[in-house]
């Protein structure tokens, strides 16, 4: 059975900081890894997805890497601010099921 | 684009009642949809996934007589949980895949269900 983890589960830090977000998934054989925002009481809002053959993606201040083989990825924010605070989720597809097995999340303050 | 919606979003209601959640893929037609419950604090868990005009298959724990989902049309799934608990009070978010897209999933934002 899949299990996604996320640490750390809270982070707090300074504006204009960079940071990394790490999640690990302990079943290798998935179809795409996706990470995900999701501010207080609010839905999810897809920031990056990246499929098994892909080793990276990026977009704007955000680059997330993939080691399929390894079974992790890391979420890079570069120079954060105050309103990238927010939960931030990953996700794996388990074998283009299309069925997403979630982290629970890191929480990410980002003071100003 | 690529926009999903629930309604409400958010509602209160008393147990032993029951409470339709509609998902709407506003600009694109969906293959499938996805219901997932996330409780305070946990991740998302799937609860059960649909495709248009045929019965959805439910996760494993999940009671399909309690939570009935209905998948009528490319752009329209609902959810409605039956009997109403306490236990039931949850945020409940869809997500649907775009017919013509990739697998990547698209959410909602959310119905926050209290059952008093």
């Amino acid at each position: 059975k899949q299990e996604v983890t996320q640490i750390p589960a809270a982070l707090s830090v300074p504006e204009g900081e960079n940071l990394v977000l790490n999640c690990s998934f302990t079943d290798s054989a998935i179809y795409n890894l996706q990470w995900f925002r999701q501010d207080p009481g609010k839905g999810l809002t897809s920031l990056l997805l990246i499929q098994s053959s892909q080793r990276e993606q990026t977009s704007g201040r955000l680059n997330a890497s993939l080691d399929k083989s390894s079974g992790r990825s890391t979420l890079y924010i570069a120079a954060s601010q105050p309103g990238d605070s927010a939960t931030y989720l990953c996700a794996v597809d388990q074998g283009g099921s299309e069925k997403l097995v979630f982290g629970k999340g890191t929480k990410l303050t980002v003071n100003p | 684009g690529a926009v999903v919606s629930q309604h409400p979003s958010w509602v209160i209601c008393k147990s032993g009642t029951s409470v339709k959640i509609e998902c709407r893929s506003l600009d694109f037609q969906a293959t499938t949809m996805f219901w997932y419950r996330q409780f305070p604090k946990q991740s998302l868990m799937l609860m059960a996934t649909s495709n248009e005009g045929s019965k959805a298959t439910y996760e494993q724990g999940v009671e399909k007589d309690k939570f009935l989902i209905n998948h009528a049309s490319l752009t329209l799934s609902t959810l409605t949980v039956t009997s109403a608990h306490p236990e039931d009070s949850s945020f409940y978010i869809c997500s649907a895949t775009h017919i013509q897209g990739t697998y990547e999933q698209y959410f909602g934002p959310g119905t926050r269900l209290t059952v008093t």
